[in-house]
């Protein structure tokens, strides 16, 4: 596609529930990343992909949190037994390749909201 | 740690004039810098980076300023527009490194 897709767009769900959030990168971007956003911060890192592989996930705030890669294209996000400190937006980023200079281009995010 | 921060929280400027959003950052091995826009319910909108080895680069309506020395970066945009308003986004990445530090953003506000 032309840009990084993110879906769901919006999610509610009760708290204690699991939930996958899903990113389809800008085509042949081999490099994908996790941020996440609360209300009025900063993105927070979360995990970095590499093709499949996930040579930094130092950013995941617990073992709830996981994210895989299939086909070096699309990324899932799984929050496992959800609270409501999950509740933030999760914005996903593509480039070219890692590394310094090369542009980070983000999604829309999917706004999760947790109850 | 790394740690790159905002001087200015927020900031209202008259359409037509210049803005300037300061960020300083803390990381001496920081080695590219990017800058982004967010607008309500959107995500992080790329608009200009720099790599270490320059000071200034210039895009359309914008130019962004890198002094090292005092590890302080910028982002002027000129005669603004209702359309500017937004939360703007330092963010930095060091050598060798493979994700964006960002810092806590600087809401501009342009008034009519």
């Amino acid at each position: 596609g032309a840009g990084v897709s993110q879906s769901p767009s919006n999610k509610v769900t009760e708290k204690g529930k699991d939930v996958e959030l899903r990113c389809d990168p800008i085509s042949g971007h081999t490099a994908l990343y996790w941020y996440r956003q609360r209300l009025g911060q900063g993105l927070e890192f979360l995990i970095y992909f590499q093709g499949n592989s996930a040579p930094d996930k130092s950013g995941l705030p617990s073992d709830r949190f996981s994210a895989e890669r299939t086909g070096e294209s699309v990324s899932t996000l799984t929050i496992q037994r959800t609270q409501q400190e999950d509740s933030a937006v999760y914005l996903c980023a593509s480039s070219l390749v890692g590394g310094s200079g090369n542009t980070i281009y983000f999604g829309e995010g999917s706004w999760l909201t947790v109850v | 740690g790394e740690n790159v921060g905002l001087h200015l929280p927020t900031l209202s400027v008259q359409e037509g004039d210049n803005s300037i959003i300061n960020c300083a950052y803390s990381n001496s091995a920081s080695d590219y810098f990017i800058w982004y826009k967010q607008e309500s319910g959107k995500g992080p909108q790329f608009i200009i980076d720099i790599r270490s080895n320059m000071d200034k680069r210039q895009g359309q309506r914008v130019t962004v300023l890198l002094n090292k020395t005092v590890k302080h970066l910028s982002l002027q945009i000129a005669a603004t527009q209702p359309g500017d308003s937004a939360v703007y986004f330092c963010a930095e990445m060091g050598y060798g490194a493979q994700k964006l530090v960002f810092g806590q953003g600087t809401r501009l506000t342009i008034n009519p």
